[in-house]
């Protein structure tokens, strides 16, 4: 099925360094949502974006949905160490698309204390 | 903890065969979401189901079949398995209709086939 292009693969970064990561895909979707998972678990949500434009903050964490409804970017300001983990971006297309999700491939975080 | 349980926790089973995932979504919430996760193909989004009716469809084979319960727990089912079946399978759960409640992962269910 459809991916969408998720970069970087990995970042290795030092603690209180600012983290940036996007996702781009070849269709237009009505919803941009960026996940968390660590090992062992499910993904958690971390940010949900309605709007083309919007910009959205949970915490350190800052999310925007592009302007042209094919990108979104998620920032991560003075990360700490427990920010490790693989981060998904996820789109959602409209009903023509049966209301489907597709995922990035994610990225992978290590924070060097 | 989610408050999503998933059962069993780890299956290992033959080509060929045929198995059952159960999924118990959190109190209150009405639907439920699978996913196949693998190392090669990442996360995919199978279906969803929103109390007792299906919602939204993924990449989901004909192999597979799902269906979500009166009581609201769902069980996904996986036949003719092939050794590429082999991967994390999770269930979600949440409040409402839209893909963009929060969706509570559950622990979920290694497949193996060998």
């Amino acid at each position: 099925g459809q991916q969408l292009n998720q970069s970087p693969q990995s970042m290795f970064i030092q603690e209180g360094e600012d983290v940036s990561m996007n996702c781009t895909s070849s269709s237009i979707f009505n919803t941009w949502l960026w996940y968390k998972q660590e090992p062992g678990e499910g993904p958690v949500l971390l940010i949900a974006l309605y709007k083309a434009g919007e910009l959205t903050s949970n915490g350190r964490l800052t999310a925007q949905f592009g302007i042209t409804r094919k990108d979104s970017f998620l920032n991560i300001s003075a990360s700490i160490p427990s920010d490790v983990g693989i981060y998904f971006c996820a789109g959602q297309g409209g009903p023509n698309t049966g209301n489907q999700f597709y995922f990035g491939t994610g990225t992978s975080l290590t924070v060097i204390p | 903890d989610s408050g999503v349980t998933q059962t069993p926790k780890h299956l290992i089973t033959a080509t060929g065969q045929r198995v059952t995932l159960r999924c118990s979504p959190r109190s209150g919430d009405l639907s439920v979401y699978w996913y196949q996760q693998s190392l090669d193909q990442g996360l995919q989004f199978l279906i969803q189901y929103y109390n007792g009716e299906e919602r939204a469809k993924g990449n989901i084979l004909e192999r597979f079949s799902a269906q979500q319960f009166p009581d609201l727990h769902s069980e996904l089912n996986l036949s003719s398995l092939e050794l590429g079946d082999s991967a994390l399978y999770f269930c979600a759960s949440s409040v409402g209709i839209v893909g963009t409640d929060t969706q509570y992962f559950g622990p979920g269910t290694r497949l193996t086939v060998l």
